[in-house]
């Protein structure tokens, strides 16, 4: 029920085109919904997020996509760069659990020049 | 940079040993989540205290235990340690209280090495 499933585990985009992670979720208590970049040798940090009231959230070139009745969300990068080459957790919470975060697995994705 | 530092930034140990991980929280924030990551576990919440007080526990096993102290940066302490205890260990912190949600600012974490 806590689990947050995330697809594909790894993923290469040639520059300019769009990266697409999916992810899916159990628990329908969950609310919150952030995406985390991040690069090696750094910590997490948050790039977008959303919540279960809005389908679909953008924010420069990355789009969160939201299927209530599915269980799914999944992140959109548009005109990929070589500098978005990262690896993506997806992760949801709900606010019952103090914002605990339940991460995805996470994509590794590598933007080719 | 996140403004949440952690030390220290590399940890060599032996099986059985006990070590202590140290985070300060952005100034002004009052929640200190510690987070484990690794290989095959992935990204796994511990533990979570606000304001100096326990506030939600994940999968943090009973080796491992954690504190904030009244200045809000916290420490999480392993022992008895085990191969499989070789990780990242991040910390996280923000403003949230009961109820709201605020992004999670992590720090550049710890990566113990148990050998």
């Amino acid at each position: 029920q806590q689990q947050v499933k995330q697809s594909p585990q790894s993923l290469i985009v040639q520059k300019g085109g769009i990266s697409i992670i999916n992810c899916a979720y159990e628990n329908t208590a969950f609310d919150y919904f952030p995406w985390y970049q991040q690069f090696p040798g750094k910590g997490p940090a948050l790039l977008i997020a959303i919540r279960p009231d809005v389908s679909e959230k953008k924010e420069g070139r990355f789009t969160i996509s939201f299927n209530k009745s599915a269980k799914q969300f999944s992140l959109h990068i548009m005109d990929s760069q070589p500098g978005d080459s990262a690896t993506y957790f997806c992760a949801a919470s709900d606010y019952t659990g103090f914002q605990k975060l339940v991460f995805g697995t996470g994509t590794r994705l590598l933007v080719s020049p | 940079d996140s403004g949440v530092t952690q030390t220290p930034k590399h940890l060599i140990t032996a099986t059985g040993q006990r070590v202590t991980l140290r985070c300060s929280p952005r100034s002004g924030d009052l929640s200190v989540y510690w987070y484990q990551q690794s290989l095959d576990q992935g990204l796994q919440f511990l533990i979570q205290y606000y304001n100096g007080e326990e506030r939600a526990k994940g999968n943090i096993l009973e080796r491992f235990s954690a504190q904030q102290f009244p200045d809000l940066h916290s420490e999480l302490n392993l022992s008895s340690l085990e191969l499989g205890d070789s990780a990242l260990y991040f910390c996280a912190s923000s403003v949230a209280r009961t109820g709201d949600l605020y992004e999670q600012f992590f720090g550049p974490g710890t990566r113990l090495t148990v050998l």
